[in-house]
């Protein structure tokens, strides 16, 4: 169990550019989330995934956002024309296997947008 | 899925029983009652969870009353490494597709 892994750590980018995210699950977890985090505030569900399949967005999804889990294995959550609005922590988890209780997080991906 | 609330602060002597308390008056009756906490910069860590009974892991209890309206986290002997914002969360069997985490309570461990 090499726990879930977030790539990058840290991005700065100008408002309007496209940005693109990786996770990586724990290798046997079929299912992923994705979560966005504001200053103070709790983790807010955007996505989620079984498999390949994703079976669920959020409202605060907007068409700007797009994401994917090819082959179930790693995801990707991409931003296009980026807003300021839009800096924040993005926290990617995975479940399954034999603990299918519990979320594991990554350490999530700091967006800031200039 | 059900909301919660919390208190958004509180202290705890070093050494001392650490006791957060979570209501989650609407809470149905197969929604699980979770905890998770977060340290500064990292991704929320699970700690416990439970549907009626009283829970106790290796690192902390959980007690919920009797009508579920409300549980209480316990950490035995609070560490420093013990300050985080704990999330109390309810959640349907299926998954976390619907949950809330709020804005949890922050703990402040003091030596």
């Amino acid at each position: 169990d090499t726990g879930v892994s977030q790539d990058p750590r840290h991005k700065i980018t100008k408002r309007g550019q496209n940005v693109t995210f990786r996770c990586d699950p724990i290798s046997e977890h079929n299912r992923l989330y994705w979560y966005r985090q504001t200053l103070g505030q709790g983790p807010e569900f955007l996505t989620y995934f079984q498999n390949e399949a994703q079976l669920e967005k959020s409202r605060l999804l907007s068409d700007r956002f797009s994401a994917e889990r090819p082959k179930g294995s790693f995801s990707t959550l991409e931003i296009q024309r980026t807003e300021q609005g839009d800096s924040a922590m993005y926290l990617c988890a995975s479940i399954g296997g034999t603990a299918n209780e519990k979320l594991f997080f990554g350490s999530g991906t700091q967006l800031s947008v200039l | 899925d059900a909301k919660t609330t919390q208190p958004p602060s509180m202290d705890c002597a070093e050494g001392r029983a650490a006791n957060l308390p979570c209501n989650h008056s609407t809470i149905s009756g197969n929604e699980y009652v979770y905890w998770y906490r977060q340290i500064h910069s990292q991704g929320p860590q699970y700690i416990i969870h439970g549907l009626k009974n009283n829970e106790t892991n290796e690192m902390a209890s959980l007690i919920i009353t009797e009508d579920r309206k409300s549980s209480t986290l316990i950490l035995p002997h609070a560490t420093l490494r013990d300050t985080a914002v704990y999330y109390c969360i309810v959640r349907i069997p299926e998954g976390y597709q619907k949950v809330t985490f709020g804005t949890g309570t922050k703990l402040q461990v003091i030596p």
